[in-house]
């Protein structure tokens, strides 16, 4: 068990919706990274957020959106899903950032139908 | 850009071999590197990372992983492997330079087959 938490670990939905993944941090970490796991793109960086502020963006698309909130948790929204959005979704923590390591939480497998 | 290639795509060996899984970068600036698994439908544990120091690097597990600056590479290697072991592997880097910042840029993941 990594400490971090992602909620709900599967989620079913169709093209067109909306959804809203949640991540809570380790204790005391301040870093909050978003990763997509999908067969063809394999692992891609999204977005990171620092002690509530957006710190770097990776290849988020403009229909996901996310932030950081007082208490440090996290939420990653999806929206106008496409059958391509299909895929797992990882939250990761860490106190520092570049050199700490990184604590991924379980994920949240998302299915479009 | 900060990229990261691993060699193989799949690893099969036997339990009690050796193996080496391979990983090179491509950077101009210090970097810095990591080794994760994935176990079946679980999250990524980290094996091990170089940041600085000394070039052989241990990690859990058994495993172990070289830093060749010269040659931009950090294999991953077990003396002997379980079945346990059986797994998806990636290797990962940072740096300052990244334009996503202090996220970690993933290789394409290698995995690693152990049978009897």
């Amino acid at each position: 068990d990594s400490g971090v938490t992602q909620t709900p670990k599967h989620l079913i939905t169709a093209t067109g919706q909306r959804v809203t993944l949640r991540c809570s941090p380790r204790s005391g970490d301040l870093s909050v990274y978003w990763y997509q796991q999908s067969l063809d793109q394999g692992l891609q960086f999204l977005i990171q957020y620092y002690n509530g502020e957006e710190r770097a963006k990776g290849n988020i698309l403009e229909r996901f959106s996310a932030q950081q909130f007082p208490d440090l948790h996290s939420e990653l929204n999806l929206s106008s899903l496409e059958l391509g959005d299909s895929a797992l979704y990882f939250c990761a923590s860490s106190v520092e950032p570049l050199t700490d390591t990184q604590y991924f939480g379980p994920g949240t497998r998302l299915t479009v139908l | 850009a900060q990229s990261v290639t691993q060699l193989d795509s799949q690893v099969p060996v036997f339990e009690e071999a050796p193996v080496e899984l391979r990983c090179n970068y491509s950077s101009s600036v210090s970097v810095y590197l990591f080794w994760y698994v994935q176990y079946p439908n679980q999250g990524l544990q980290l094996l091990l990372k170089y940041l600085s120091g000394s070039t052989l690097v241990k990690g859990i597990n058994g495993f172990e992983a070289e830093f060749n600056k010269s040659q931009t590479s950090f294999h991953l290697r077990k003396p002997s492997v379980h079945i346990s072991d059986t797994a998806e592997y990636f290797c990962a880097v940072s740096s300052l330079a990244n334009q996503a910042g202090t996220a970690l840029i993933f290789g394409k993941g290698t995995t690693l087959s152990v049978s009897s």
